[in-house]
């Protein structure tokens, strides 16, 4: 298994501003996610973390509003920028383990005021 | 389009019961499909994994039946406990990725 580490577990912003969110895994994975979760809903994936290279976006989600860079094995950072209160959510950092499942970090609640 | 539906209404058993989830796709064709366990404030759970060629898997009080046919995937808790209230999320593999269904909230009561 896997133990992954958020930063911050939660924070309230400024419309305009932007946020970083680090994850940090407790050992080296192949690959790495960024999901948003909103009120009551489910999780939604915002983009794969690719190593080395560029992430990976999903529809409806795009590079300059959502940066993510992935240095190493262990290290992902999710940016969430030009916020706006529609951004407010909780945003969840995932690596997948050796049998194709999940591992979770806490996530990230972000309030945008 | 793709869509992976689950009971949204919440399932209210009584302790002891069987609980019995549903998660219901279209227009995927998953390698495997895996269920995972959230509780409010926190990340989901990984509980099982089922692959395309496995008709069912248990663990423990949990056992979960996927039909390619169906298209569907039915989650069990038998003797179940007010410590399994939860939100049960089912998830899919599509293309190395895995997408969430909506959700069901279960609350057993004693």
């Amino acid at each position: 298994s896997a133990v992954i580490s958020q930063k911050p577990s939660r924070d309230i912003c400024q419309r305009g501003t932007s946020l970083t969110i680090q994850c940090q895994v407790d050992s080296q994975v192949t690959m790495m996610f960024w999901y948003r979760q909103q009120p009551g809903q489910s999780l939604t994936l915002i983009a794969t973390a690719n190593q080395g290279s560029e992430a990976t976006y999903e529809s409806g989600f795009v590079i300059d509003k959502f940066p993510i860079s992935r240095p190493n094995l262990t290290f992902s950072t999710l940016t969430v920028s030009n916020m706006s209160p529609e951004d407010s959510s909780i945003y969840l950092c995932s690596a997948r383990g050796r049998t194709g499942e999940l591992f979770f970090g806490e996530g990230s609640r972000l309030t945008v005021l | 389009s793709q869509k992976i539906e689950q009971n949204s209404e919440a399932l209210n058993i009584q302790e002891g019961k069987t609980a019995t989830l549903t998660c219901n796709y279209t227009n995927y064709s998953p390698a495997y499909l895996q269920w995972y366990r959230q509780d409010p404030g926190r990340g989901p759970v990984f509980l099982l994994l089922i692959r395309e060629n496995e008709k069912e898997k248990r663990k423990e009080r949990l056992k979960v039946t996927f039909d390619t046919t169906l298209k569907q995937s039915l989650f069990h808790i038998t003797a179940s406990q007010p410590a399994d209230s939860a939100t049960y999320l089912c998830a899919l593999e599509a293309t190395d990725k895995l997408i969430f269904g909506t959700g069901t909230r279960l609350q057993v009561f004693p």
